[in-house]
């Protein structure tokens, strides 16, 4: 049974970079078949993809035009986790952080209520 | 960006009332739509894929239909559980895409 732990800090300074982690048990993260996303939620958003790594014989990464000069998903095949980092945050990136794999959700981490402030 | 509509964005029905939420589609998504329940302070459920299959430990009075742009979720007889907000995505291309939500309250 696949479980995603996320980690990462709550309280995040503007225009420094958000950096959460997703730790991957009962699955690969260098997975053929797989796709590991980041996904946010806020009241003023919703539900927002925010992009994904996968294998297909090399690594790609897919994200979403909002973030995409901002964003950097990796994977770490050496621990089998992703992480996420947001560069150059404002508080309009206060939100709900959630990793998931897949393309239809059946798996999601517990979430991190991130908040952007000074 | 495929848009997702969702409709109503909020809902009032009786126990027992037969409950329909409509999501459509900006473009053809290739019945790549999931449904998803999320209650409050909860990670989101998934309750179907694929526009009409019911996702394991689901119950049976979930189910799924439409094609192209037009696809709905329909609860055949509303139990006090399931009064929250729900959600759909089509995982047809990317950016991967959600309606704004349904929420779904008892009369």
């Amino acid at each position: 049974q696949v479980q995603l732990q996320q980690s990462g800090p709550g309280l995040v300074e503007p225009s420094q970079t958000l950096s959460l982690t997703c730790a991957i048990s009962g699955d690969s993260v260098s997975n053929n078949g797989a796709a590991w996303n980041w996904i946010r939620q806020s009241p003023s958003r919703g539900l927002e993809w925010l992009g994904r790594t996968y294998y297909r014989s090399n690594w790609n990464n897919d994200y979403a035009v909002s973030v995409n000069s901002r964003i950097t998903i990796n994977p770490d095949t050496s621990k089998n986790q992703f992480s996420l980092h947001l560069r150059s945050v404002t508080p309009d990136d206060t939100a709900v952080y959630y990793c998931t794999s897949g393309w239809a959700f059946a798996i999601w981490s517990q979430g991190t209520m991130v908040t952007v402030s000074s | 960006d495929i848009q997702m509509t969702q409709s109503p964005s909020s809902l009032s029905a009786s126990v027992g009332d037969r409950v329909t939420i409509t999501c459509r589609a900006s473009q053809g998504v290739n019945n790549a739509v999931a449904w998803y329940q999320q209650k409050p302070g909860k990670v989101p459920k998934l309750l179907i894929y694929g526009a009409s299959t019911l996702q394991s430990g689901v119950p049976s009075r979930f189910s799924g239909s439409g094609s192209g742009t037009d696809f709905t979720l329909t609860i055949s007889s509303l139990q006090p559980e399931d009064v929250t907000t729900y959600y759909c995505q089509q995982y047809t291309s990317v950016p991967l895409t959600f309606g704004g939500g349904t929420k779904l309250e008892i009369k």
